[in-house]
């Protein structure tokens, strides 16, 4: 079991550039989310799909859309990178119950 | 506004004693909380969970207390190890609306050996 991988492990793009961070999981989970963690911010929620077929806003979603591909993937795609989303993305995915998240190694994603 | 706090940004403590991490929340309709272990370079790891229907919940050597009057948690990890230095964070979320997990900022333990 590979649990949650996500792709690239690293990316620098220009302002203005996109891009779409991929994200599977192989533990059969309906849940999935996507998070950025900043210095002295803690991870915070972009957004999330609670089931294959739907996806909502989180805390921080604007600059992004995301796509539950099927119950195994999940991406963001940043349409046009700005120097604001700099910064470590991770991706997740649970059940319902019990809600404990299993998460990715993460992306670092830096914009110039 | 942040709605959940961990106002210690890091803690050191002797190997064999007890690490005690403090979380702090503001909003009482929280009724399921995480903590999760992060080293450098990785995800988050999963620790331990409590429900607001208890005040104390165990596993092994980690032990995570609710106080709900006081809208606050914490975590204790007896006796503490080497490998558990690492960056905590705890986690809250409202169990009938989804799963919308709120985090802390963290707090990053170093045990001495």
């Amino acid at each position: 079991n590979a649990g949650v991988t996500q792709t690239p492990k690293f990316q620098v793009l220009k302002t203005g550039q996109s891009m779409t961070l991929q994200c599977a999981q192989d533990m059969n989970h309906n849940s999935m989310y996507w998070y950025r963690q900043d210095p002295g911010m803690g991870l915070r929620l972009i957004y999330y799909s609670a089931s294959e077929g739907t996806t909502d806003k989180g805390e921080v979603p604007n600059g992004y859309n995301v796509s539950r591909l099927n119950k195994r993937e999940f991406s963001l795609r940043l349409e046009s990178a700005a120097p604001s989303q700099t910064s470590v993305f991770f991706c997740a995915s649970s059940e319902l119950n019990p809600y404990e998240q299993y998460f990715g190694p993460g992306t670092r994603l830096t914009v110039t | 506004d942040q709605q959940v706090k961990q106002n210690s940004p890091s803690l050191s403590v002797q190997e064999g004693r007890i690490s005690i991490l403090n979380c702090d929340y503001t909003n009482s309709m929280f009724d399921y909380f995480l903590w999760y272990k992060k080293y450098p370079a990785e995800g988050p790891t999963f620790l331990i969970s409590i429900s607001s229907i208890k005040d104390k919940n165990e596993d092994g050597r980690f032990t995570v207390f609710l106080n709900k009057s006081a809208k606050h948690l914490s975590l204790h990890i007896v006796p503490s190890q080497p490998g558990d230095s690492a960056v905590y964070f705890c986690a809250a979320s409202f169990t009938n609306t989804g799963n919308q997990f709120y985090f802390g900022t963290g707090t990053s333990l170093t045990v001495i050996p």
